[in-house]
């Protein structure tokens, strides 16, 4: 696809559940980021990845988030044991090897943990 | 402690006038900052950016300026259109890439 895309749009989660969300970067960009907004802030960084590996993981609130890029392409960020705590939006955003200031952000999943 | 700051939460201006959207920062490594547009539901858009080695970036309607002393900088619309209301993040980053983001500014451009 032409933009950075991220699935489910929606995810209502009961407190104690784990989740999986999934995020599908534009073709070629080898650079993916993670960022958390909570409502009516800006995002906050999650987590980097260039190609496969996980060069920055300083964002992430607790041993509960893990994020992995296998194959340097698709990226899944898990959150086990979700709390109250974790409702927001997770946006996922790509950029390309030459410019990774600018990147490309999906359209987000929105948790809600109840 | 916030590291950039949108201190107006929102801003309403007329079709055809000139929109100014303000931002702060604080920490002198950032060395590239970038504004995005967000429509409700939707991820952030990439609108423009500068390098901290300009002073002034120019896209069409959209200008961006760099005070880099007083560690401001700024977002002009001209002229404004109702299309442009959303919500604009002011974002920073350094050598590491991450981005740091305000907290946004409403927008409201009215006919």
């Amino acid at each position: 696809g032409a933009g950075v895309s991220q699935s489910p749009r929606y995810k209502v989660a009961k407190r104690g559940q784990d989740v999986a969300l999934r995020c599908d970067p534009i073709s070629g960009h080898v650079s993916l980021f993670w960022y958390q907004q909570a409502l009516g802030q800006g995002p906050e960084f999650l987590t980097y990845f260039q190609n496969e590996a996980q060069l920055d993981k300083s964002g992430l609130p607790s041993d509960r988030f893990f994020a992995e890029r296998p194959e340097g392409s698709v990226s899944t960020l898990k959150i086990q044991r979700t709390q109250q705590e974790d409702s927001a939006v997770y946006l996922c955003a790509s950029s390309q090897q030459l410019a990774k200031n600018i990147q490309y952000f999906g359209a987000g999943t929105r948790l809600s943990v109840l | 402690d916030q590291q950039v700051k949108q201190n107006s939460p929102s801003l309403s201006v007329q079709e055809g006038r000139i929109s100014i959207l303000n931002c702060d920062y604080t920490n002198s490594m950032f060395d590239y900052f970038l504004w995005y547009k967000k429509y409700p539901a939707e991820g952030p858009t990439f609108l423009i950016s500068i390098s901290s080695i300009k002073d002034k970036n120019e896209d069409g309607r959209f200008t961006v300026f760099l005070n880099k002393s007083a560690k401001h900088l700024s977002l002009h619309i001209v002229p404004s259109q109702p299309g442009d209301s959303a919500v604009y993040f002011c974002a920073a980053s350094g050598s590491n890439y991450k981005l740091t983001f305000g907290k946004g500014t409403l927008l409201t451009v009215n006919p």
